[in-house]
């Protein structure tokens, strides 16, 4: 079965500061890895996905990810974080062998973004 | 560009009601899925469809029921609503391109079963 793990509930980071959520993930073929962003009251938004190929990711909003496969990890990053950058992000994991479109979400972690 | 539509965003009702969540897409995505949103839980799959009159269960389908007989429309509804059916709902759609393919999300229904 697939799953997937963020260690942090909250991630606090001073604006300019460089920010990381973290991501692990359990599958038992390839994966394919997503992370989202949740603003207050509103849907998820795409971010950015590891499908194959290069292990670091650029995604929307100056964000980027790095898939680690040896560590099973997928954290996103962003150089400098911005107060409007506070969410709530989701990392998700599809199993490539296992057929289907079917996401796993991890809980979510939020990032709160100090002045 | 509409997207992804959800409708009602706000809906309380009463337990033992039967309440319909309705959602709308105008990419004419093949694919169509209902989550819920929990904390603690992030987002669960209710109920997927892969085109239409193709549905099937995902996660925690006990206490809801689908149909899909238009491509742009998957409503859900709840035959008989219960206080743990208290959630935020996520309608999401993506093409048929296959696994690569990115899931889009609506705006959500918050519901309150009292």
């Amino acid at each position: 079965a697939q799953s997937v793990a963020q260690p942090e509930d909250q991630v606090n980071v001073a604006e300019g500061n460089p920010l990381t959520v973290k991501c692990t993930y359990s599958v038992s073929g390839n994966p394919y890895l997503f992370w989202y962003v949740q603003y207050p009251n509103r849907g998820l938004q795409f971010l950015l996905k590891y499908i194959t190929g290069d292990n670091l990711v650029k995604g929307s909003y100056g964000f980027e990810a790095e898939f680690n496969k040896s560590q099973t990890s997928f954290h996103l990053k962003k150089p400098s974080a911005l107060v409007s950058d506070s969410a709530l992000y989701f990392c998700a994991v599809r199993d490539v062998d296992t057929g289907f479109q079917k996401l796993v979400f991890g809980t979510g972690t939020r990032l709160l973004v100090s002045p | 560009d509409a997207g992804i539509t959800q409708s009602p965003r706000y809906k309380i009702t009463e337990t033992g009601r039967q309440v319909t969540l309705m959602c709308h897409q105008t990419w004419s995505h093949s694919y169509m899925f209902w989550y819920r949103q929990d904390l603690g839980h992030g987002l669960r799959l209710i109920y997927y469809s892969a085109a239409a009159d193709i549905t099937d269960k995902g996660e925690v389908p006990d206490g809801y029921v689908v149909s899909r007989s238009k491509t742009e429309n998957f409503p859900l509804t709840l035959e008989s609503a219960t206080r743990s059916q208290t959630s935020v709902y996520f309608c999401a759609s993506s093409g048929k391109g296959g696994r690569t393919e990115t899931q889009y999300f609506g705006p959500g229904t918050r519901l309150l079963v009292l």
